[in-house]
């Protein structure tokens, strides 16, 4: 089956931890991109990935950092300068620019 | 600055009626206008997408219609079920050479009454 994974569903850390999101895909998109959602909100763009060693801050990219040494993964850290990390996290990726992004299923972090 | 205005924020419609959200843009470099459902604790799937050369596209019971003068696009859900119960996200893509992608509308959470 072709997708994006991301894993784990649930994660839980403790305050001033640094944690790290899974996000791979094998659909051979070239674009991917993590979004953060809090209840009842829409989803605001975090940092995203264009190719392989590049990649670029979202709207909301302080306390954030990613990698992306391969196209079909690209984690995310979320470090302990994220003021608010608890959120649910959304990994998508796009097969070229212009066309619609396919989501993963979401790992929701609490941070206490 | 909010590109995409998406209303009404929540809806509540009974089994079989039609549901209607609708969104606004401003900037007109976008061209690719998708729709995502969301079911609580999932990422939001696409659900419909429409590029503003057409007016209307359907599938199913879904239908984008599409103002390009007044830079509306607008989802209707007919004959709507309980499963369609979510949350809906519009969405608009500019056309090529922008390297930022999508911008979201803010979510409809979608009610349907049994």
């Amino acid at each position: 089956d072709g997708g994006i994974t991301q894993s784990p569903k649930y994660l839980f850390r403790k305050e001033g931890q640094n944690v790290t999101l899974s996000c791979e895909q094998n659909l051979n998109h070239d674009a991917m991109y993590w979004y953060r959602q809090d209840p009842g909100q829409g989803l605001r763009l975090i940092y995203y990935s264009q190719i392989v060693n590049d990649f670029q801050k979202g709207d909301i990219a302080e306390g954030y950092s990613v990698s992306r040494e391969k196209k079909e993964s690209f984690p995310l850290t979320v470090t302990s300068a994220q003021k608010n990390p608890t959120a649910f996290y959304l990994c998508a990726s796009t097969r070229d620019a212009g066309t619609e992004q396919y989501f993963g299923p979401g790992t929701r972090l609490t941070v206490t | 600055q909010q590109q995409v205005k998406q209303s009404p924020q929540s809806l509540i419609v009974q089994k079989g009626g039609i549901s209607i959200i609708n969104c606004a843009y401003e900037n007109t470099a976008f061209d690719y206008f998708p729709w995502y459902q969301q079911f609580p604790g999932k990422g939001p799937a696409l659900l419909i997408a429409i590029r503003p050369d057409v007016s209307e596209k359907k599938e199913g019971r879904f239908t984008i219609s599409f103002n390009k003068s007044a830079k509306q696009f607008s989802l209707h859900i007919m004959d709507s079920q309980p499963g369609d119960s979510a949350t809906y996200f519009c969405a608009a893509i500019p056309r090529e050479g922008s390297a930022r992608q999508l911008t979201f509308g803010s979510g409809t959470q979608l009610t349907v009454l049994p």
